[in-house]
C-alpha cells in the first residue's frame, strides 16, 4: 500500500526563521516519484519539485531545499529565511511508476508572521 | 509556460441546475485530470483522460460527467448535485501519460470554487 504522512498539521513561524516540513512515505515499489506542491490561499496547486527514487541527491532552489533519504523513507522540505509569501498549505505526494495517480499527504499549513 | 486555466472561478448552483466547469491547457499535454478538494483536505482524484480517452474514473457519481472534446480542453458537466458536492474543483494536465519512464508532473489550474445550495 502507498501512503504519505505529513505529521505536522500546522506550523507558525516569524519571518526570517527557517522551517522544515516533514514528509514520510510508505511504498513497496523500488521505482516511485515524490513531489512537493504549494497551495496558497488562492487555491492553485503550484508544483515545486519532483524526485525519482533513484536520485537521492539533495536539491536547493533559492531559499528552498529538499532532503531525500530512502533509508528513513523521508522527503523533507526546508524553507530558509521564511517570508510572509511562503504562507500556504504544502502537500507532499507520491506516485508509482507509470501511473497517473498522485497519493497526497494531508498537507501542512505554514503561517509566516511578519 | 506551465499554465492551466479554469472557468468559472466561482460557481453557485441549485440542486436542480445543470452547469459545466471548463479547463484549458496549451502546453501540448496529453493527459488531463479532474480533482475534488474539500476544505482542509488533500485533492481527491476524480477522472483522468489520456489522449482524449477516459482512462480512470474513481467511482465518481454519475451526476458528474466529464468530457474531453480535444487534447486542450476538459469539461466537467454537473447535474442534480448535492450540497456535499460543494468543494474546490481542480483541473490538472501532464505531458505524456504513456512515457513509461517516469511519472509526469501534473500542473494544476487555479480551480473552481463550487457551492451547491
Amino acid at each position: 500500500a502507498q501512503k504519505v504522512t505529513q505529521a505536522q498539521t500546522e506550523i507558525s513561524v516569524v519571518e526570517k526563521e527557517d522551517v522544515t516540513l516533514d514528509c514520510v512515505y510508505e511504498t513497496r515499489d523500488t521505482t516511485y516519484y515524490l513531489f512537493w506542491y504549494k497551495q496558497p490561499p488562492s487555491g492553485e496547486l503550484v508544483f515545486l519539485i519532483r524526485r525519482n527514487s533513484f536520485d537521492e541527491q539533495n536539491e536547493i532552489s533559492g531559499r528552498y531545499s529538499w532532503n531525500f533519504q530512502k533509508s528513513t523513507s523521508s522527503f523533507n522540505f526546508t524553507i530558509t529565511a521564511s517570508q510572509v509569501v511562503d504562507s500556504a498549505v504544502y502537500f507532499c505526494a507520491l506516485s508509482r511508476y507509470n501511473t497517473d495517480k498522485l497519493i497526497f499527504g494531508t498537507g501542512t499549513r505554514l503561517q509566516v508572521f511578519p | 509556460d506551465t499554465e492551466v486555466t479554469q472557468t468559472p472561478k466561482h460557481l453557485v448552483m441549485g440542486m436542480t441546475n445543470k452547469k459545466s466547469l471548463k479547463c484549458e491547457q496549451h502546453m501540448g499535454h496529453r493527459a488531463m485530470y479532474w480533482y475534488k478538494q474539500k476544505a482542509k483536505k488533500p485533492p481527491e482524484l476524480m477522472f483522468v483522460y489520456s489522449y482524449e480517452k477516459l482512462s480512470i474514473n474513481e467511482s465518481v457519481p454519475s451526476r458528474f460527467s466529464p468530457e474531453c472534446p480535444n487534447s486542450s480542453l476538459l469539461n466537467l458537466h454537473l447535474h442534480a448535485l448535492q450540497p456535499e458536492d460543494s468543494a474546490l474543483y481542480l483541473c490538472a494536465s501532464s505531458q505524456d501519460p504513456t512515457s513509461g519512464e517516469m511519472a509526469d508532473t501534473q500542473y494544476f489550474g487555479p480551480g473552481t470554487r463550487l457551492t451547491v445550495l
